[in-house]
């Protein structure tokens, strides 16, 4: 079984419709991020978490929301979805304990493809 | 923010020749990995590097960070067709409430054929 995993894998849905992504993690880590993922345009950062109770916008935070239920759950939400929000979003989490080299390696989940008709 | 550049975005080969992915900022790099992602997948760690002039090797792949900690290489000998995929830079902010937050590059894509 997968470390990160993300549901759902695909979905299509339309303008103006509520959409949920949920990550669940079985690494144990504290930091979980997501991300966006565009031809040409690489990872971006949509939101992050530090702990449960800690919630930060990343680079792309507009029109979406998170919630962090507990420490191995992180759900995206898009409040009103709109075409230009069709991606490929990923679910990371990674280690904050840091040795000095300071690897902060990234694990992610398998990627939710989302279609905004 | 930190902007990586990655080139080239496409790079199509033939198994058995070399090729070279750069990744460069204007900015001076706390650290830098380098992730590859298949079709379905998410990205998968290939190395860290942290020191500059730092040289990594991976079976066929080197990766080597600048001196002045502002660019990357990744230098594949001989590709083979189960090197295709998505090759991403990714530089960490090693400090403060930031860390382990990653700035990607655009990405880019190989294709070898056999």
């Amino acid at each position: 079984d997968a470390d990160v995993t993300q549901t759902p894998r695909n979905r299509i849905t339309k303008t103006g419709k509520r959409i949920m992504l949920e990550c669940s993690q079985t690494k144990g880590h504290d930091r979980m991020y997501w991300y966006r993922q565009d031809p040409g345009l690489g990872l971006r950062l949509i939101y992050y978490s530090f702990d449960v109770k800690d919630i930060n916008k990343g680079e792309i935070s507009d029109g979406y929301s998170v919630s962090r239920q507990a420490q191995a759950k992180f759900s995206l939400s898009l409040e009103s979805a709109i075409p230009n929000q069709t991606a490929l979003y990923f679910c990371a989490t990674s280690d904050r304990r840091v040795r000095r080299s300071g690897t902060g390696e990234l694990f992610f989940g398998e990627g939710s493809r989302l279609t905004v008709l | 923010t930190q902007l990586l550049e990655q080139s080239p975005q496409f790079l199509s080969i033939q198994e058995g020749e070399n090729l070279t992915v750069y990744c460069n900022s204007s900015s001076v790099f706390s650290s830098l990995q380098w992730y590859r992602q298949e079709p379905g997948e998410g990205p998968v760690l290939l190395v860290t590097v942290v020191t500059g002039g730092e040289v990594k090797k991976l079976k066929r792949l080197t990766f080597q960070f600048g001196d002045a900690r502002k660019d990357s290489s990744l230098h594949i000998t001989a590709a083979q067709p189960g090197d295709t995929g998505l090759y991403l830079c990714a530089a960490i902010n090693a400090g403060g409430t930031s860390y382990g937050k990653l700035t990607f590059g655009q990405g880019t894509i190989l294709t070898v054929h056999p």
